[in-house]
């Protein structure tokens, strides 16, 4: 069955540091890859998605991800965090089960020590 | 340009009662979804509808009903609710052409219900 893997619950950085953020997906078909973000009380905002084409996808504020098929592997990178990057964050893959359908992993929640 | 919108953002409910969480649209989706959101359990769908007029079940659809009212509404029914309910629920939708974002989902901000 199609799942999604967010290996860290919960990870600390100190601000100016670099960022990367786990996400492994089961899925046999050619994935959808998503990475979604929220912050404390509110919705889920896309960062980032993966349909096809070059495997280094660039997001909003400065994220970009890397997908990785023979790792099945859809990481979160970010050269320099913020504090206001602190939040939740969701790897999800679409999937097609009838519709179209998302998938999430547990999210990872991240800290930034100033 | 409002988006998804949810209503009610909190309730809080005594076991056994019933509610409706309501759900808009003005993008001219086709799909919407319901989704609940637990700690360490990521989000969860719930219920989905591809279309007005058809709705089918997601991984946790026990205790609960929906309705797909018309293009733009998507209401979720809690017939009786029970603890295990107790949680934050999202309501979303997705366009189906390019210009759309297709295969992306655009979110309401959550609707967070208690029962005790």
């Amino acid at each position: 069955a199609q799942s999604v893997t967010q290996p860290d619950i919960h990870i600390t950085v100190s601000e100016g540091a670099s960022l990367e953020l786990r996400c492994n997906y089961s899925y046999g078909a050619t994935p959808y890859l998503f990475w979604y973000v929220q912050s404390p009380g509110q919705g889920l905002q896309l960062l980032l998605k993966y349909f096809s084409g070059d495997t280094l996808v660039q997001g909003i504020k400065g994220f970009e991800a890397e997908f990785k098929r023979s790792q099945s592997s859809f990481n979160l990178r970010k050269p320099s965090v913020h504090w206001s990057d602190a939040a939740e964050y969701f790897c999800a893959v679409g999937i097609i089960q009838g519709a179209q359908k998302l998938v999430f992993g547990q999210g990872t929640r991240l800290t930034i020590n100033p | 340009n409002a988006g998804v919108t949810q209503t009610p953002k909190f309730q809080v409910l005594k076991t056994g009662q019933s509610m409706t969480l309501q759900c808009a649209q003005d993008m001219n989706h086709n799909s919407m979804y319901w989704y609940r959101q637990d700690p360490g359990m990521g989000l969860r769908l719930i219920y989905y509808s591809a279309s007005e007029g058809t709705t089918d079940k997601g991984e946790v659809p026990n205790g609960y009903n929906v309705s797909r009212l018309n293009k733009r509404e998507f209401s979720l029914r809690l017939e009786s609710a029970a603890p295990s309910q107790t949680s934050v629920y999202f309501c979303a939708s997705r366009g189906d052409r390019p210009w759309e974002g297709a295969n992306v989902l655009t979110f309401g901000a959550g609707s967070r219900l208690t029962v005790l």
